[in-house]
């Protein structure tokens, strides 16, 4: 049973419009949720993350929303930039330990 | 500043044949981790190392095996390659404790096997 789900694959948005991208989670017990960012041919690099005990983190252009009761977490980046285009990983960790990744959407940003 | 190297970047084995993916690591990180990555699919857990000494299983340990040398170093060897190991595989490290600064990963080795 997947316990990290994105349901949405793929993403288009104009520039300078809002990017929303969208996490689902099963496990409880997951107190870390991170966001990666993935150009091909290189490995995932980290972008935010959020802890259970907040329900929004900013840096930047991004920010997290954590909702706990819906198990639900989403990335906003605004206003969106042709180099945002890339696939982004939604992930979740118990106690810093390993982390869950979910499938990833690939985001397109359109000049 | 390195980060995390993996080696090779490329590789195409036969079935059957044997062959070990080698990681390491410059940032004093405690634990480290191997991942693969399926088209269409998100990243799976193969084996990790939380501490050096230290190894465990992860979702997907099956026709694998790993060494966790040094500090340094974390090792993924496959002793029978399958077609069904053709993935692209991710070594990634972290501190203990640091569940909000997420992992440093490598570049990836992209493994055929035929």
């Amino acid at each position: 049973d997947q316990q990290v789900k994105q349901n949405s694959p793929s993403l288009s948005v104009q520039e300078g419009r809002i990017s929303i991208l969208n996490c689902d989670y099963t496990n409880s017990m997951f107190d870390y949720f991170l966001w990666y960012k993935k150009y091909p041919a290189e490995g995932p690099t980290f972008l935010i993350s959020i802890s259970s005990i907040k329900d929004k983190n900013e840096d930047g252009r991004f920010t997290v929303f954590l909702n706990k009761s819906a198990k639900h977490l989403s990335l906003h980046i605004v206003p969106s930039q042709p180099g945002d285009s890339a696939v982004y990983f939604c992930a979740a960790s118990a106690q810093a330990g390993k982390s869950t990744f979910g499938d990833g959407t690939t985001l397109t940003v359109k000049p | 500043n390195a980060g995390v190297t993996q080696t090779p970047k490329f590789q195409v084995l036969k079935t059957g044949q044997s062959m070990t993916l080698q990681c390491a690591q410059d940032m004093n990180h405690n634990s480290m981790y191997w991942y693969r990555q399926d088209p269409g699919m998100g990243l799976r857990l193969i084996y990790y190392s939380a501490s050096e000494g230290t190894t465990d299983k992860g979702e997907v340990p099956n026709g694998y095996n790993v060494s966790r040398l040094n500090k340094r170093e974390f090792s993924l060897r496959l002793e029978s390659a399958a077609p069904s190991q053709t993935s692209v595989y991710f070594c990634a490290s972290s501190d203990l404790g640091t569940g909000l600064y997420g992992y440093t990963f490598g570049s990836g080795t992209r493994l055929t096997v035929v």
